[in-house]
């Protein structure tokens, strides 16, 4: 079974220029799920899509940051303009749903590391 | 606010060596806890999940922990090796939000 794909790997940008991510969950999977990862930090939840719609994007910085799920299955999340401080990994999971009181075991995907300069 | 802190940030052991890494967590209202390991320039790798309702899980070299009145874990790692060189992260799910919710992690580095 293919994992849950992210493209690209590495991005390099100057500040105030836009980003883009993309994810391609575990097929099947319902619920995507966005993460920003900064250096020395655990992950932090920016965004949760079940199939197309939004369940949670409490913590996305929605003056600069973007999602979506189109289909419900491929996401794009996007940043403009970007900061300094967005350098950061930013990880995909997909998981197969969510239910209220039960988890639903999340795969990560690889992770695309930005770099603003 | 549920807050998970894991001690020690950083750890460096020669191979061979019996290690344990802790996690602790604020609401012990988890679901579960699960450990994980981050490779430099990889993504997660799920290591033990471990239910609320139990107390320990095993695989292979790697056994952890849960006492959740506590607010505590520990991932026990036997006859460490230079392959178990990563970071491991845990994280709680429950509580207050029905995220899953990440400490900061250890950086293990296992010496040959």
């Amino acid at each position: 079974e293919a994992g849950v794909a992210q493209s690209p790997r590495y991005k390099i940008i100057e500040k105030r220029q836009s980003v883009a991510f993309w994810c391609n969950p575990i097929s099947g999977h319902a619920t995507l799920y966005w993460y920003q990862q900064i250096l020395g930090q655990g992950p932090k939840l920016l965004i949760q899509f079940q199939n197309n719609g939004v369940v949670d994007d409490s913590q996305l910085p929605k003056d600069r940051f973007s999602a979506e799920r189109l289909k419900g299955v491929d996401s794009t999340l996007k940043i403009q303009p970007a900061k300094l401080e967005d350098s950061a990994v930013y990880l995909c999971a997909s998981s197969l749903g969510v239910g209220q009181g039960r988890y639903n075991e999340q795969f990560f995907g690889p992770g695309t590391r930005l770099t603003v300069l | 606010k549920q807050e998970v802190t894991q001690i020690p940030a950083a750890l460096s052991v020669p191979e061979g060596e019996n290690l344990v890494l802790n996690c602790s967590f604020t609401d012990s209202a988890i679901y579960n806890l699960q450990w994980f390991r981050q490779d430099p320039g990889k993504g997660l790798t799920s290591l033990l999940l471990i239910q609320s309702s139990q107390r320990e899980q095993t695989s292979g070299r790697l056994n952890a922990s849960l006492d959740k009145s506590s607010g505590r874990s520990t991932l026990y790692i036997a006859a460490s090796q230079p392959g178990d060189s990563a970071t491991y992260l845990c994280a709680v799910y429950g509580g207050a939000t029905n995220k899953l919710i990440f400490g900061t992690g250890t950086l293990l580095a296992v010496q040959p």
